[in-house]
């Protein structure tokens, strides 16, 4: 079974200039999360989807973040104009939510993230 | 708001050695409870996955505990090797199954 697949897996840009990551999760699961990890850091989510469904984009920074899931599959987070501190590595994940006759299933699993640097 | 931490952020070992490493969380009314590793420059890896109903997990040399009442969970490794080594990460999903919160990570080295 393939994991959570993104690209790029590195990404050089100078700031003010827009960027774009890609994140195709695994096949079935309806949740997927976007995450910014700065180093020595854990991860922090920046947008959770259920299904093409933005469930909770609070940490999101809207004046210059923007994601959709289209049909409810793979997803976009884009960044318009990019800033020096936006560098850091973008993390997707998904995850089949629900409840089976052992219990509730929501384990998360990571792509390899994109390591984004803002020059 | 729910607040983890991971004790100790680094820790050398010799290969071979059982070891434990920590994870705390304010509130004690969430979900689940999730270890990760890390390799350098990697995604993360999910090792164990410990709903709230229950205390322990195993996954080969891995156990986790869960106790909820005291905010804590503890990560065990047994007979320590060199490709154990990697950052440790936990995730806290709180009471609603919503929202997960990571903690800063426990970074282990295995010395041959």
């Amino acid at each position: 079974e393939a994991g959570v697949v993104q690209s790029p897996r590195y990404k050089i840009i100078e700031k003010k200039q827009p960027v774009a990551f890609w994140c195709n999760p695994i096949s079935g699961h309806n949740t997927l999360y976007w995450y910014l990890q700065n180093l020595g850091q854990g991860p922090e989510l920046l947008i959770r989807y259920e299904n093409e469904e933005a469930v909770d984009d609070s940490q999101l920074p809207k004046d210059r973040f923007s994601a959709e899931r289209l049909k409810g599959v793979d997803s976009t987070l884009k960044i318009q104009p990019a800033e020096l501190g936006d560098s850091a590595v973008y993390l997707c994940a998904s995850s089949l939510e629900g409840v089976g006759i052992g219990g509730p299933y929501n384990e998360q699993f990571f792509g390899p993230g994109t390591r984004l640097t803002v020059l | 708001k729910q607040e983890v931490t991971q004790i100790p952020a680094a820790l050398s070992v010799p290969e071979g050695e059982n070891l434990v490493l920590n994870c705390s969380f304010t509130d004690s009314a969430i979900y689940n409870l999730q270890w990760f590793r890390q390799d350098p420059g990697k995604g993360l890896t999910s090792l164990l996955l410990i709903q709230s109903s229950q205390r322990e997990q195993t996954s080969g040399r891995l156990n986790a505990s869960l106790d909820k009442s005291s905010g804590r969970s503890t990560l065990y490794i047994a007979a320590s090797q060199p490709g154990d080594s990697a950052t440790y990460l936990c995730a806290v999903r709180d009471r609603y199954g919503q929202n997960f919160v990571f903690g800063p990570g426990t970074r282990l080295s295995v010395l041959p």
